[in-house]
């Protein structure tokens, strides 16, 4: 089993819809971090967490440590939105990153 | 503000050719400084960290090596490449907080 899970792996929606993705880690953690890859593969950092929630223009990140869960949340998605969401945990113990396998998102017109 | 260069930003070599793919970073002083590699349909991987000049360490077992011959400077290199190194590798640099910082990438194809 892999210490950092994401849900979907794959995500379809309507330009407007209400976006959410899940990530679940197993490790203790410092911080949690959400990327953006877009098909170039260059990565973005969105944000990173160790508690509570943030908000940035129309994502928004929330993390829950006592039940290692987060979630990432794109309110009224948008084709440019489009992209490969990824999260990544800040090991507690060995001070590196694990990160999940990613979650494709795609936002129609 | 900080930067972080990587090239080339894409590459062809054949098998059994070296390697030697470079990142630089501006703006910052000793930071802690990583390569990654994120190979076909698969998921990031920490290849090598530095937390100084001359030190390296090694994640994953494997033909690649690393070196840090300056500060800001963080070079991924292999002698021979085999066809399992193809993938897109990311240098990123952190400070003292826990963010990281990613460089474009660069995406290599190995023939």
């Amino acid at each position: 089993k892999n210490e950092v899970e994401q849900s979907p792996q794959n995500l379809t929606a309507q330009e407007g819809e209400f976006i959410t993705i899940n990530c679940s880690y197993s490790v203790g953690i410092s911080a949690l971090h959400w990327l953006q890859q877009h098909p170039g593969g260059g990565i973005v950092s969105l944000f990173m967490l160790s508690s509570g929630k943030k908000k940035h223009g129309r994502l928004i990140a929330t993390i829950n440590i006592q039940e290692k869960h987060s979630s990432l949340h794109i309110t009224a998605s948008h084709p440019r939105d489009s992209a490969v969401y990824i999260c990544a945990v800040l090991s507690y113990n060995t001070d590196k990153l694990i990160f999940g396998t990613g979650t494709r998102l795609q936002v129609f017109p | 503000s900080q930067t972080i260069h990587q090239w080339p930003a894409t590459l062809v070599q054949p098998v059994g050719s070296p390697l030697s793919l470079e990142c630089t970073v501006e703006g910052t002083s000793n930071p802690n400084l990583y390569w990654y590699r994120q190979a076909a349909g698969r998921g990031l991987q920490l290849l090598f960290y530095s937390v100084g000049i001359g030190q390296i360490s090694s994640e994953v077992p494997q033909n690649l090596s690393a070196s840090r011959p300056q500060d800001r400077q963080f070079i991924l290199s292999s002698k021979k490449l085999l066809l399992s190194d193809s993938g897109f590798y990311l240098c990123a640099w952190s400070g003292d907080a826990y963010e990281q910082y990613f460089g474009p990438g660069t995406r290599l194809t190995v023939t």
